[in-house]
């Protein structure tokens, strides 16, 4: 079964605008990862928060991690053409099972 | 950093027909493994994983086996594919040293017709 589930299902922004996306799961966690998917290709990691953080940047990327509602978000500001991807937020448990949601599509107009 | 090699990149394959899909790894020593099927416009099924050779945990019960004869080699086998065996495969790896990124293959699509 999957543990963590995005939200929206599919995203459409224009050009430099912000992109927001959530992903919520389900049992306790060491880390929560966000990748993303070109189409057709493998999962790219983006970033990587551990269950004690709270909050993590790199580049134009935002991840927020709340562990009392177990849930994260990633924001991507200023978003470009070359943003359009799928994004899965992804979950370590200690059994060192990796689960992924079902992903967000995120369609950038220019 | 590590590399995952997995191969055919596309597949057709009938119906009944047996299936190997394989996939090794470059830069580390034993990692996790895992073999993942992603349906059209969908997330990530687990399917099975691996912490060690001979290891496998089988998240859902299917037409499917998978099989780690080396460190660094991940099999996945049918014995008779089925019209719902289709989809895009990906095999990702984890370093066994604790939060660290997976990598993942560019996968397999294959086609059961």
């Amino acid at each position: 079964s999957q543990q963590g589930e995005e939200d929206p299902q599919a995203l459409s922004i224009q050009e430099g605008e912000n992109a927001t996306m959530n992903c919520s799961y389900k049992t306790s966690i060491n880390n929560l990862q966000w990748y993303r998917q070109n189409s057709g290709r493998g999962l790219v990691h983006l970033i990587l928060i551990r269950s004690n953080e709270r909050e993590k940047h790199s580049g134009r990327l935002r991840v927020t991690l709340d562990t009392s509602k177990k849930s994260s978000s990633l924001l991507i500001t200023a978003s470009r053409a070359a943003d359009t991807a799928s994004y899965f937020c992804a979950t370590d448990a200690s059994d060192y099972k990796l689960s992924f949601g079902a992903g967000t599509t995120v369609t950038v107009r220019a | 950093s590590q590399t995952i090699h997995q191969w055919p990149a596309t597949l057709v394959q009938p119906v009944g027909s047996p299936l190997s899909l394989e996939c090794t790894v470059e830069g580390t020593s034993n990692p996790n493994l895992y073999w993942y099927r992603q349906a059209a416009g969908r997330g990530l099924q687990l399917l099975f994983y691996s912490v060690g050779i001979g290891q496998i945990s089988s998240e859902v019960p299917q037409n499917l086996s998978a099989s780690r004869p080396q460190d660094r080699q991940f099999i996945l086998s049918s014995k008779k594919l089925l019209l719902s065996d289709s989809g895009f495969y990906l095999c990702a790896c984890l370093s066994n040293r604790g939060e660290t990124e997976a990598f993942f293959g560019q996968g397999t699509r294959l086609t059961v017709v």
